[in-house]
């Protein structure tokens, strides 16, 4: 069975950092994309960020380019995200999840960490 | 950037009912389009993608269909479980991006 364990939400000052952990397990962690989407209080999905199986391709919402960095070690199965320069906007509930094999849709998803980011 | 519109963005609907929820993109996205279930409190669910194809466990009372920048979500038998919030996402090009949710209540 696929799990995706998310960690590292909590509160923090505008400006601050915070990086957010995925432990995954029930699958073959380095043989598929992975991607970070956020969920604002009240709000729709948003994608953040998504990285290739072996880390050399990454991509990112306009939105958070030069403040967030993702990254995973397949050694350990996992998947981060590096937050730096937060904002009030980027209050959210935070959602690791795994492609399909083939394609850039999420799978599976793990049942997110909040991240608040207020002073 | 490839808009997602869906609609409508709420509706209510009685145990039974087929209800339908319609995603348009902004250009052609090559059937590259999911659908996702999200029950309050939850993560979301996927249900459908390639437009069309039900994701393995997903109940047959979920279709999806369309091409080009018009898509559906059907479910044929409304039952209380199927109460949710529904996005559509297409996967197409960068970045990724849903549509705004269409939030089913029970009648």
């Amino acid at each position: 069975e696929v799990q995706l364990v998310e960690s590292g939400g909590g509160l923090v000052q505008p400006g601050g950092s915070l990086r957010l952990s995925c432990a995954a397990s029930g699958f073959t962690f380095s043989t598929y994309w992975m991607s970070w989407v956020r969920q604002a209080p009240g709000k729709g999905l948003e994608w953040v960020a998504n990285i290739r199986q072996d880390g050399s391709e990454k991509h990112y919402v306009d939105s958070v380019k030069g403040r967030f960095t993702i990254s995973r070690d397949n050694a350990k199965n996992s998947l981060y995200l590096q937050m730096d320069s937060l904002r009030a906007e980027d209050t959210a509930v935070y959602y690791c999840a795994r492609d399909d094999y083939n394609y850039r849709y999420f799978q599976h998803w793990g049942q997110g960490t909040l991240v608040t980011v207020s002073s | 950037d490839i808009q997602m519109t869906q609609s409508p963005s709420s509706l209510s609907a009685s145990v039974g009912d087929r209800v339908t929820i319609t995603c348009r993109a902004s250009q052609g996205i090559n059937n590259y389009l999911a659908w996702f279930q999200q029950i309050p409190g939850k993560a979301p669910k996927s249900l459908i993608y390639a437009a069309s194809s039900l994701q393995s466990g997903v109940p047959s009372k979920f279709s999806g269909s369309g091409s080009g920048t018009h898509f559906t979500l059907t479910i044929s038998s409304l039952q209380p479980e199927d109460f949710a919030t529904y996005y559509c996402q297409q996967y197409n090009s960068y970045p990724l991006t849903f549509g705004g949710g269409t939030k089913v209540e029970i009648k």
